[in-house]
């Protein structure tokens, strides 16, 4: 079976443009879950889809958002980035969700100049 | 992805010893928790969780033991190996409709 995918894995964008990520889970898997990590705040909880719904969301601002379609894959949108949206992006997938075993895939690497 | 960051703190331990990495979480209400290991240049990986109804859950090789009273989360590693080398981190969650919060991670290190 094939892992989580994401895509791309490598971005560069310059301040104020947005960027879409976009992530493909387990076959079967209905949850999504998107995370930044960063060297200063390490892995941070995005927001989690299921059946094409927000299901969970953290502490992040409004410029970061997400969908699922209805084949689960996932995209999450970056509007009007700033420097410190430089991060590696990740995306795990579940069965059912965050309370049991999630599979990450390898990750986009951001960097906004 | 890639290893988490430069100034972890760092577990070093000597090949065949049995290690342990401590986490301290911070919400009394949670009660589901995950051990995660990330090598470098790739994502997360699941190791094992417990639910607050348990003190202690064992995998191959792994035991984890939670301690509600100190919130307090380990993860024991028997007979570690060279592949054990890695970023640990522990999750901690309070509900199916609550976020997961990571700690900040602790480098394993394992000598020949």
């Amino acid at each position: 079976k094939a892992g989580v995918t994401q895509t791309p894995r490598y971005l560069i964008k310059t301040r104020g443009q947005q960027v879409t990520l976009s992530c493909s889970p387990i076959s079967g898997h209905r949850s999504v879950s998107w995370y930044q990590q960063t060297p200063g705040q390490g892995l941070q909880f995005l927001f989690e889809y299921f059946s094409e719904t927000q299901r969970n969301k953290g502490n992040f601002p409004g410029r970061f958002s997400g969908r699922q379609f209805s084949n689960s894959r996932s995209e999450m949108n970056v509007s009007t980035l700033e420097l410190g949206d430089s991060a590696l992006y990740l995306c795990a997938s579940s069965l059912e969700g965050i309370r049991e075993t999630q599979y990450f895939g390898p990750g986009t690497r951001l960097l906004v100049l | 992805g890639e290893s988490v960051g430069l100034h972890l703190p760092t577990l070093s331990v000597q090949e065949g010893d049995n290690s342990i990495i401590n986490c301290a979480y911070s919400n009394s209400a949670s009660d589901y928790f995950i051990w995660y290991k990330q090598e470098s240049g790739k994502g997360p990986q699941f190791i094992i969780d417990i639910r607050s109804n348990m003190d202690k859950r064992q995998g191959q090789r792994v035991t984890v033991l939670l301690n509600k009273t100190v919130k307090h989360l380990s993860l024991q590693i028997a007979a570690t190996q060279p592949g054990d080398s890695a970023v640990y981190f522990c999750a901690e969650n309070s509900g199916a409709n609550s976020k997961l919060t990571f700690g900040k991670g602790i480098t394993l290190s394992v000598r020949p």
